[in-house]
């Protein structure tokens, strides 16, 4: 079981440009998670998707940012225009059932918008 | 709002010296409280899930246990590779994580 995997494991953009996170969820789990975390707000939770459809995307900041997980083994969480605020550590994770069974967290993704 | 404060902030320790971190929670019907383990430059990796007052799980050095206001998880003569943050989490009506508590070991 290789676990969760992102790509890629640090970008540096300038403001405006468009950035593409990636994300392989481990095989047989039913549920993805992309989170977001930074001091001084901890782990936030942006999106879950359940069987390949998003669940609650409540915690999107806004319409900069989207996600997509167009079958079981992929994900992506785009951002464009990026901001300098949106620099944190993006993590994804999956589970086999929702929040009833633990998750499984990637590495992440360092993110520096300059 | 379901809400999770954890305590302390920081804490260091020597090296066999035993403590316990807190988790305090407010949540409408709790269906699980989880903990995390988190080393730096990775992602927080599982550790126990409570379902129900009065519950206890162990994992070598690590005890947690549950109330229906808080979970303590109880070092037990640490050592230095059990230095990282610790996180809870709680699944009520939302699933929310707490801050965390960075622990140290010292040698």
């Amino acid at each position: 079981d290789a676990g969760v995997i992102q790509s890629p494991r640090h970008e540096v953009t300038e403001m405006g440009q468009e950035v593409t996170l990636r994300c392989k969820p481990i095989s047989g789990h039913n549920s993805l998670f992309w989170y977001r975390q930074t001091m001084m707000r901890g782990l936030e939770l942006l999106i879950y998707f359940n069987n390949n459809v998003p669940i609650d995307d409540s915690g999107m900041p806004e319409d900069r940012f989207s996600a997509k997980m167009p079958n079981a083994s992929f994900s992506t969480l785009k951002i464009q225009p990026s901001e300098p605020r949106d620099s944190a550590v993006y993590f994804c994770a999956s589970s086999r059932d929702s929040y009833n069974s633990p998750l499984h967290f990637g590495n992440g993704t360092r993110l520096t918008v300059t | 709002e379901d809400q999770v404060t954890q305590s302390p902030e920081a804490l260091r320790l020597q090296e066999g010296e035993s403590s316990s971190l807190n988790c305090s929670y407010t949540v409408s019907g709790l269906r699980g409280l989880f903990w995390y383990r988190q080393d730096p430059g990775k992602g927080p990796e599982f550790l126990f899930t409570l379902y129900s007052a009065g519950e206890e799980k162990e994992k070598e050095r690590l005890k947690a246990t549950l109330t229906k206001k808080e979970s303590f998880l109880h070092i037990t003569a640490p050592k230095p590779e059990d230095s990282a943050t610790y996180l809870c989490a709680v699944d009520g009506q939302n699933f929310v994580f707490g801050p965390g508590t960075r622990l140290s070991v010292l040698p």
